[in-house]
């Protein structure tokens, strides 16, 4: 069955350094994966999807991901971090088929020190 | 435009009544999921819509929860009996298809039961 783990439930980092979230995945196939975030009393705002070609994905709000088949990871970087940047981070993957509902991790809590 | 609109934002019921939720998707959105969100947690699908037709209901808890979309638009969630670990965000969010296109997601509904 299709799973996520997302191994770091929270992470501090200081405002400007840089960041990563790992995210692990487990799918029988090529997989859909996604990057969310959501901050508090908010619904989840898609920062950048892999679907396919290009392993290197960049997204909004300076983010970007690699998609490593070896590894089944899809971790979350950005050089430099933005106090509007703190916020709860979710990986997911599609489900497959012509459905496509999404398959989330547990999240990771991003704090920002000034 | 507009987004996904969930209502009422905050719905506080106590144990044993019954209780609505409404998500209304973006306008020619034809898929429309549901997932629940327990606090802490990553969001855990419950039931997917192809325009009217509910297609996958198999990630509702119990037969206690009942979704429907009419006419292939809005949306409702139905809880009846409600117990205490039904007190979760409800995310209703929505894509033009499924097949793993991106979903929006509305700001979810925080249901309390006491």
């Amino acid at each position: 069955a299709q799973s996520v783990t997302q191994p770091d439930i929270h992470i501090t980092v200081s405002e400007g350094a840089s960041l990563e979230l790992r995210c692990n995945y487990s799918y029988g196939a090529t997989p859909y994966l996604f990057w969310y975030v959501q901050s508090p009393g908010q619904g989840l705002q898609l920062l950048l999807k892999y679907f396919s070609g290009d392993t290197l994905v960049q997204g909004i709000k300076g983010f970007e991901a690699e998609f490593k088949r070896s590894q089944s990871s899809f971790n979350l970087r950005k050089p430099s971090v933005h106090w509007s940047d703190a916020a709860e981070y979710f990986c997911a993957v599609g489900a497959g088929g012509s459905q496509g509902n999404l398959i989330f991790g547990k999240g990771t809590k991003l704090s920002v020190k000034p | 435009g507009a987004g996904v609109s969930q209502s009422p934002r905050y719905k506080v019921a106590k144990r044993g009544q019954d209780v609505a939720l409404r998500c209304d998707p973006i306008s020619g959105h034809v898929s429309l999921f549901w997932y629940q969100q327990a606090l802490g947690q990553g969001p855990e699908f419950l039931t997917y819509f192809q325009n009217e037709a509910q297609l996958d209901k198999s990630g509702l808890p119990s037969d206690r929860f009942f979704a429907e979309r009419p006419e292939g638009s809005v949306s409702t969630l139905k809880i009846q009996r409600t117990q205490q670990e039904d007190s979760a965000v409800y995310l209703c969010a929505s894509s033009w298809s499924g097949g793993n296109q991106p979903q929006h997601f509305g700001d979810g509904t925080r249901l309390s039961i006491l």
